[in-house]
């Protein structure tokens, strides 16, 4: 069974400043990765998604991953954040299954943007 | 741009009630779920659904869970008999293939 580690589970950051989110997970076999963020009181957002080709993925509101192969990991990073980016973010792998392919998720990272 | 919804947002019940949350999953998706997210814990895997029967379900997901798809468009969650460990929130998500997983706005189950 796939397992999926955040090593963080709060990062408070400065307006402006860089955050890095730290995602590692547990796969010998090919992986469909995923990163989702959950705003206070809302559903799950894709943020970005990792298939096949080029190891560095661009998401929305300008977040990007890198997935490495070699080190198992999925880090999701911006270079410069704003206040409404203040969420819980959520790093996924996709399970194939004999026949589902649920989604096993890491434990959260909650996200702190002060001005 | 199709969206997963589910109703109702918030649901109250007592302890022993049976209740059913709904999900009107994305049209032309073939693949259906449901996931559970207890406050302050991670999202949790419950079941996965696809032609019209089970195809995966957890350890979490025993003999008081079921899921139905009574029509071409809604997937339902019924827990026959409510415990309070069952207060979560819980997501509807469907696919069209292996791959991305749209999620519906969650409801949240509050077990008095």
């Amino acid at each position: 069974a796939q397992s999926v580690t955040q090593l963080d589970s709060q990062v408070p950051v400065f307006e402006e400043a860089p955050v890095e989110l730290r995602c590692n997970y547990s796969s010998s076999v090919s992986v469909y990765l995923f990163w989702y963020v959950q705003y206070p009181n809302q559903g799950l957002q894709l943020l970005l998604k990792y298939l096949s080709g080029s190891t560095l993925v661009k998401g929305i509101n300008g977040f990007e991953a890198e997935f490495n192969k070699s080190q198992t990991s999925f880090h999701l990073r911006k270079p410069s954040v704003h206040i409404s980016d203040t969420a819980e973010y959520f790093c996924a792998v996709l399970d194939f299954g004999a026949a589902g392919n649920k989604l096993t998720f890491g434990g959260g990272t909650r996200v702190l943007v002060k001005p | 741009e199709p969206e997963v919804t589910q109703t109702p947002s918030h649901q109250v019940t007592q302890m022993g009630q049976e209740v059913i949350l709904r999900c009107v999953p994305i049209s032309n998706h073939l693949y259906f779920y449901w996931y559970r997210q207890i406050l302050g814990q991670k999202v949790e895997f419950l079941v996965s659904f696809y032609n019209n029967e089970i195809s995966e379900k957890s350890e979490i997901f025993d003999d008081q869970f079921s899921v139905e798809r009574p029509d071409g468009s809604n997937f339902t969650l019924k827990i026959r008999s409510t415990k309070l460990e069952d207060s979560a929130m819980y997501f509807c998500a469907s696919s069209d293939s292996l791959g991305e997983q749209f999620f519906g706005p969650g409801t949240r189950l509050t077990v008095l």
